[in-house]
């Protein structure tokens, strides 16, 4: 099993519709979740963290599972400048600084 | 947010040369950073944990030979792709972990290799 496995994607969507991200990771001892966002050719950046309680952030919001080792990524109202890939990221914790990533899901946001 | 430069963006060079990439923290110390590679819709893979005044910690399967880190200051890294053939083309990223012991990383743009 792959230590962070997101969806494949690509998902196309319609501008205005809402969209979900599944990941999950394979080490129940990650402390640190993330969502980064990487567009074409470009570093990623960081998009949200992830709590365990859940946390929105305007259009985004993010969930933790830690009994499941699952978290999502859930953005209403999609707009064509969230087109882009999503990576899952985790941090193994255990004093590591070290991040895993995903393979990532790309969105694309259609007119 | 804190700010990571790498330099260059893009470089294309002849098989068999060696190519530098630098990796700089501008607005805070760095005493961890990270290398990643990532190739065309793949996931970006670690390659290795460059450490100030240390000796750089390389994942399994990566050349430490090949693949030289230097981070001899606070503020700098650098990775230095050694006798570089066509294989080596990919986008070289590194990371820093935000300052106040973020566990927050902070990317450079990213240098896209391609080795002719």
């Amino acid at each position: 099993r792959k230590e962070v496995e997101q969806d494949p994607g690509p998902f196309n969507v319609p501008e205005g519709a809402t969209v979900a991200f599944n990941c999950t990771y394979s080490n129940s001892a990650s402390q640190s979740f993330f969502w980064y966002r990487q567009d074409c050719r470009k570093e990623p950046k960081l998009l949200m963290s992830v709590y365990s309680s859940g946390n929105e952030d305007g259009r985004f919001t993010a969930q933790l599972n830690r009994a499941s080792q699952y978290i999502s990524l859930l953005i209403r109202d999609s707009k064509l400048s969230d087109s882009a890939t999503y990576l899952c990221v985790v941090n193994p914790g255990a004093g590591s600084y070290q991040l895993t990533f995903g393979k990532g899901t790309k969105l694309s946001v259609i007119p | 947010g804190a700010v990571v430069s790498q330099h260059p963006s893009w470089v294309i060079c002849k098989s068999g040369t060696s190519v530098k990439i630098e990796c700089r923290s501008l607005d805070f110390q760095a005493t961890t950073m990270f290398w990643y590679r990532q190739f065309p819709k793949q996931s970006l893979m670690l390659m290795a944990t460059s450490n100030e005044g240390s000796k750089a910690t390389y994942e399994q399967g990566v050349e430490k030979d090949k693949f030289l880190i230097n981070h001899a200051s606070l503020t700098l890294s650098t990775l230095t792709v050694t006798s570089a053939h066509p294989e080596d083309s990919s986008f070289y990223i590194c990371s820093a972990r935000g300052p106040r012991r973020s566990t927050e990383a902070f990317f450079g743009q990213g240098t896209r290799l391609t080795v002719v």
